[in-house]
């Protein structure tokens, strides 16, 4: 069966340190590979999106960038973080072409930026 | 931008009561998605309806669409405590995204 895991589940990081997310998928291959962030009170927003190794999409042009370096591992990194950084981040993957069956979203890791 | 946008935003009920939540949209999709998030939680995904489909169920769910009206709603039948949570609706119009409104928070009385 197809599993997720992303780590670690919660981080507190200063201002201007730098940031690294990591998810990995077992159990599929070729996963569309995903990256959202969860605000306070807010829905998922966006922010890359990944095809295939070393194809990257980024949604919204911010401090964060993202990088897919084997098929079934999706790292979420930033160079010096923000306040604004703070939140719910979400890693998923989808079968490729999606929209058949729904996102499998892992359980996330909650980044407070102090 | 958020292309769902669920109504209400908070919903009370009393356990075996149904709960029906709607989420409108804006461009043409492929499919709408519905999700479920516990507090301090991923987001699990319950009922996946295509844009030529018009209803769907799955146990105690029942989703519709309506694509000539851009909304979508989800029916859950004789809710339970356990069904507390909050609920996204998420449309995917590109290949490659699924875009997800603000969420509507659920809360079943015992």
């Amino acid at each position: 069966s197809q599993t997720i895991h992303q780590w670690p589940a919660t981080l507190v990081q200063p201002v201007g340190s730098p940031l690294s997310l990591e998810c990995t998928v077992e159990g599929t291959s070729n996963p569309n590979l995903y990256w959202y962030r969860q605000a306070a009170g807010r829905g998922l927003q966006l922010l890359f999106y990944s095809v295939g190794i070393g194809q990257i999409s980024s949604e919204v042009p911010q401090n964060l960038s993202a990088s897919r370096p084997q098929d079934r591992q999706f790292i979420l990194s930033s160079k010096k973080l923000l306040l604004s950084d703070s939140g719910f981040y979400l890693c998923a993957w989808s079968v490729r072409p999606p929209g058949t069956v729904g996102y499998t979203f892992g359980s996330g890791t909650r980044l407070t930026v102090v | 931008s958020q292309q769902g946008e669920e109504d209400p935003q908070a919903l009370s009920i009393q356990e075996g009561e149904n709960a029906t939540m709607n989420c409108s949209y804006k461009t043409s999709i492929n499919n709408l998605q519905w999700y479920r998030q516990n507090s301090g939680r991923g987001l699990v995904h319950l009922i996946l309806i295509r844009s030529n489909e018009r209803e769907k169920h799955s146990g105690r769910l029942r989703v519709t669409l309506d694509t000539s009206k851009k909304s979508s709603s989800l029916l859950i039948t004789a809710s339970r405590a356990a069904d507390t949570a909050s609920y996204f609706c998420a449309t995917e119009f590109d290949n490659s995204k699924l875009t997800f409104g603000k969420g509507i928070t659920l809360s079943v009385r015992p």
